[in-house]
């Protein structure tokens, strides 16, 4: 997981509450993207980024907003937390989209 | 719809043997497949690619195969080590900016 920071590790909402899943990077990879991981479902793609100031939406996006302000850094934010939402976020960086792409550690949420 | 399956049985072998790993696709043309390991409480790390025009890549112990004729890759451990067991996920590019992966399998390699 070098080069990917993600905090915080572990996280408890409840229903309705809001709160930003911080992503940082220092390899200076244009690529970035937002993962969830759910038992027998795999990794499903919320949102990713091809660089700063450009975002576009994954497979499950409802729920989630992102923006890219700098190279380094790639917020997910949840504007009103469901308990659908529990889940593991991971935040992965590339050189692009079709290299291969590097992951942080991950952010386990509950939501109650 | 387009779907990624990778066998939801978890896989137990015999240290020293060969494990084999299936990841099988409908709907898509990827331009490649990925795949990589993944331990408990942690992100997956990568270990090889391989592109739609090779037949085949190795590195160390690993083999992967991709047939796109079959919608078919297979991934190969050779002399198995307990430290191998972990879940493999597989990833394929859609062509347009982004990737997305299997389920994962889980290998147990016993001692």
């Amino acid at each position: 997981n070098a080069g990917v920071t993600q905090t915080p590790k572990f996280q408890v909402l409840k229903t309705g509450q809001s709160m930003t899943l911080q992503c940082a990077q220092d390899m200076n990879h244009e690529y970035m993207s937002w993962y969830r991981q759910d038992p027998g479902m795999g990794l499903r793609l919320i949102h990713y980024s091809v660089g700063a100031g450009i975002t576009d939406q994954g497979e499950v996006p409802n729920g989630y907003n992102v923006s890219r302000s700098t190279t380094e850094d790639f917020p997910l934010r949840l504007l009103s937390a469901a308990p659908s939402q529990t889940s593991v976020y991971f935040c992965a960086i590339g050189r692009g989209p079709t290299d291969t792409q590097y992951f942080g550690p991950g952010t386990r949420l509950t939501v109650l | 719809s387009q779907k990624i399956e990778q066998n939801s049985e978890a896989l137990n072998i015999q240290e020293g043997k060969t494990a084999t790993l299936t990841c099988n696709y409908t709907n898509y043309s990827p331009a490649y497949l990925q795949w990589y390991r993944q331990d408990p409480g942690r992100g997956p790390v990568f270990l090889l690619l391989i592109r739609e025009n090779e037949k085949e890549k190795r590195k160390e112990r690993l083999k992967v195969t991709f047939d796109t004729t079959l919608k078919q890759s297979l991934f190969h451990i050779t002399a198995s080590q307990p430290a191998d067991s972990a879940t493999y996920l597989c990833a394929l590019d859609i062509r347009s900016f982004k990737t997305i992966f299997g389920a994962g399998t889980r290998l147990f390699v016993k001692a």
